[in-house]
């Protein structure tokens, strides 16, 4: 089974911190993906990856940064941390194929910015 | 207007019931769509592809209306383990809202 690895499911930052969420995937897919989970807001997309060191902006970027040195491991940046950056975040691999490829989840990182 | 819409609902049905969500998507090149089940404090997993001819999985039918950009799930004979939220996926990456049902015995 793929599996798709957050280094913390907890995580309390103070405002103006500078945090890393790291997200690692084992089954050497090419696509990977951060998502960020509010309440009635459903998952929304903040950047993603289709190789390595190649980033594309998603929905809701604008905070945020990504970093993807080598092909199992996509991280999330952000570069100076805002209380509306409370959320959950979930990072997400997917296999380049001819289509309907399945999104593999990690358990996703609670963050709260005080 | 936003890529994927979905009702949110919530959807409060008793065990049996018939139940139908539908997700309207505003790309109309969009090529592959999902739905996706959440269950409390988890994270997605794949519930079934929508494939354009339609798809059944025991009691859930997925189908896709491409001249009216919509996709629809529908859950038969509910169970109380039913109870999640669905979400719709458009384009491998793009997520609704999410539609919580409740099954009540």
């Amino acid at each position: 089974d793929v599996k798709v690895t957050q280094s913390s499911r907890y995580l309390v930052k103070r405002t103006g911190e500078k945090v890393f969420l790291e997200c690692v995937q084992d089954m050497d897919h090419e696509n990977m993906f951060w998502y960020r989970q509010d309440p009635g807001l459903g998952l929304r997309l903040i950047y993603f990856s289709y190789d390595v060191k190649m980033k594309e902006k998603g929905d809701i970027p604008e905070g945020y940064s990504v970093s993807r040195e080598k092909k199992e491991r996509f991280s999330l940046i952000l570069e100076s941390a805002s209380t509306n950056q409370t959320s959950m975040y979930l990072c997400a691999s997917s296999l380049v194929g001819q289509g309907y490829e399945k999104l593999f989840f990690g358990s996703g990182t609670q963050l709260s910015v005080l | 207007r936003k890529e994927v819409e979905q009702d949110p609902g919530p959807f409060n049905v008793p065990e049996g019931a018939t139940v139908a969500f539908n997700c309207t998507y505003s790309n109309s090149a969009s090529q592959s769509f999902f739905w996706y089940r959440q269950d409390c404090r988890k994270e997605p997993k794949l519930l079934m592809s929508v494939y354009s001819s339609g798809n059944e999985d025991g009691r859930f039918t997925a189908q896709l209306n491409r001249a009216s950009q919509y996709i629809s799930l529908l859950i038969r004979d509910s169970k109380l383990s039913d109870s999640a939220t669905y979400l719709c996926v458009v384009n491998d990456m793009r997520f609704g809202a999410g539609t919580r049902l409740t099954v009540k015995p």
